[in-house]
């Protein structure tokens, strides 16, 4: 198993731009997780689903958009990226409710320009 | 608001030595205490969790501590290795929830 996956690894923005970041798990989780990471504050959650075509906001979600049509795959769109979004991204997956391990992706980080 | 406040921010040890980091939670109705080992470049991964029930949990030298009364929990590593170092995240969540609320991480020097 390959666990979480994400792409891509790094990427550069400019100001204004969109971009997707994909994530994808082949673990057949219900539960899957974006979280962004900023030094010194820990990690926020952004958007999580529960299964397919179920998504809900987390703590931080404004300017960020999330599908989920396969239990695979859960990629995070950002319309408009800006400054304030430069930060290491991460998806995670579970298998079931609350108490289950997280299983994380190595992230993606971003630097909006 | 910051439901789990964590400390230190970081963390210097001699090889060998005991690595504590404790962790504070405001929300009584958390229930799951997970502790996430992440390497530089890398995901975070569990290391270590609790629920309230109990008061200690141990996974060969690592043990968690918990005090429900004092809405406290902490990471003891003993006899630590350089291989240890890494940043060490606390989190909580509570029932019914699915996410996970993390500390600010503490990050962890095991010096030779």
């Amino acid at each position: 198993n390959a666990g979480v996956t994400q792409t891509p690894k790094f990427r550069i923005l400019k100001i204004g731009q969109s971009m997707t970041l994909q994530c994808a798990q082949d673990m057949n989780h219900n539960y899957m997780y974006w979280y962004r990471q900023d030094p010194g504050m820990g990690l926020k959650l952004i958007y999580y689903s529960v299964g397919a075509g179920i998504t809900d906001k987390g703590e931080v979600p404004n300017g960020y958009n999330v599908s989920r049509s396969t239990t695979e795959d859960f990629p995070l769109r950002l319309e408009l990226a800006a400054p304030s979004q430069t930060s290491v991204y991460f998806c995670a997956s579970s298998y079931g409710v609350a108490g289950e391990t997280q299983y994380f992706g190595p992230g993606t980080r971003l630097l909006v320009l | 608001q910051q439901q789990v406040k964590q400390s230190p921010q970081s963390l210097i040890v001699q090889k060998g030595g005991i690595s504590i980091i404790n962790c504070a939670y405001e929300n009584t109705a958390f229930d799951y205490f997970p502790w996430y080992q992440q390497f530089p470049g890398k995901g975070p991964a569990l290391l270590i969790a609790i629920r309230p029930d109990v008061s200690e949990k141990k996974e060969g030298r690592f043990t968690i501590s918990f005090n429900k009364s004092a809405k406290q929990f902490s990471l003891h590593i003993m006899d630590s290795q350089p291989g240890d170092s890494a940043t060490y995240f606390c989190a909580a969540s509570k029932a019914g929830r699915r996410a996970l609320t993390f500390g600010s991480g503490t990050r962890l020097q095991v010096q030779p």
